[in-house]
């Protein structure tokens, strides 16, 4: 039972690189969410897919793209990563964005070092 | 603002003791709060979710407990072990979109044998 997997799990880049983080989940979610968490602040909301064919911006979304490629797989693109964008990133999938008490599931983390 | 405010920020304790981690918030209109535990290197996983009505929920050896009145929660971790080792998350969610998680920094706990 794989739950929510993201890929790769380290990526270093130089600035001004892109790269695109993968997720998929297998748990037939409808909702799913980026989040990144960095060293002394609560997790923060880049970008949510409510439902497939969906996609909202979050807290924190400047720099970031994404794409609900299916009902699976929701992808996050750094177009010209910068030192800042330098962090964890956590994709996240829950049955219905909408639901009350929507259990969270999370994937292992994507860990993001832009030099 | 919406805020969720957790205490302490670090804690060491020896196994088999209990220990109780604080979590106070300032969301409104709040819809229901959120326990996690996130290993290091690892996501975090949900303990317990707790709506506006309950005020104690159980999951094994973790209780965490809500008074919606003072906004206050609290986990409580019974005979602790070395895998109990973990950041623990207080997370609030807003009674409006279900997205509006929001999370606090953490308590870092770590188990010494």
């Amino acid at each position: 039972n794989a739950g929510v997997t993201q890929t790769p799990k380290f990526q270093v880049l130089k600035t001004g690189q892109s790269m695109t983080l993968q997720c998929a989940q297998d748990m037939n979610h409808n909702s799913m969410y980026w989040y990144r968490q960095d060293p002394g602040m609560g997790l923060r909301l880049i970008y949510y897919s409510a439902s497939e064919g969906t996609t909202d911006k979050g807290e924190v979304p400047n720099g970031y793209n994404v794409s609900r490629l299916n009902k699976r797989e929701f992808s996050l693109r750094l177009e010209s990563a910068a030192p800042s964008q330098t962090s964890v990133y956590f994709c996240a999938s829950s049955a219905h964005a909408g639901q009350v008490t929507g259990e969270l599931f999370f994937g292992e983390g994507s860990r993001l070092t832009v030099l | 603002k919406n805020q969720v405010e957790q205490s302490p920020q670090s804690l060491i304790i020896l196994e088999g003791k209990n220990c109780t981690l604080q979590c106070n918030y300032t969301v409104s209109p709040f819809s229901n709060l959120r326990w996690y535990k996130q290993d290091t290197g690892r996501g975090p996983v949900s303990l317990t979710i707790m709506t506006f009505s309950e005020n104690t929920k159980s999951n094994g050896r973790y209780t965490a407990t809500l008074d919606a009145d003072t906004k206050q929660s609290s986990l409580h971790i019974t005979a602790s072990q070395l895998s109990d080792s973990a950041s623990y998350i207080c997370v609030v969610s807003a009674r409006q979109a279900g997205t509006a998680l929001i999370f606090g920094k953490g308590t870092t706990l770590s188990v010494s044998s």
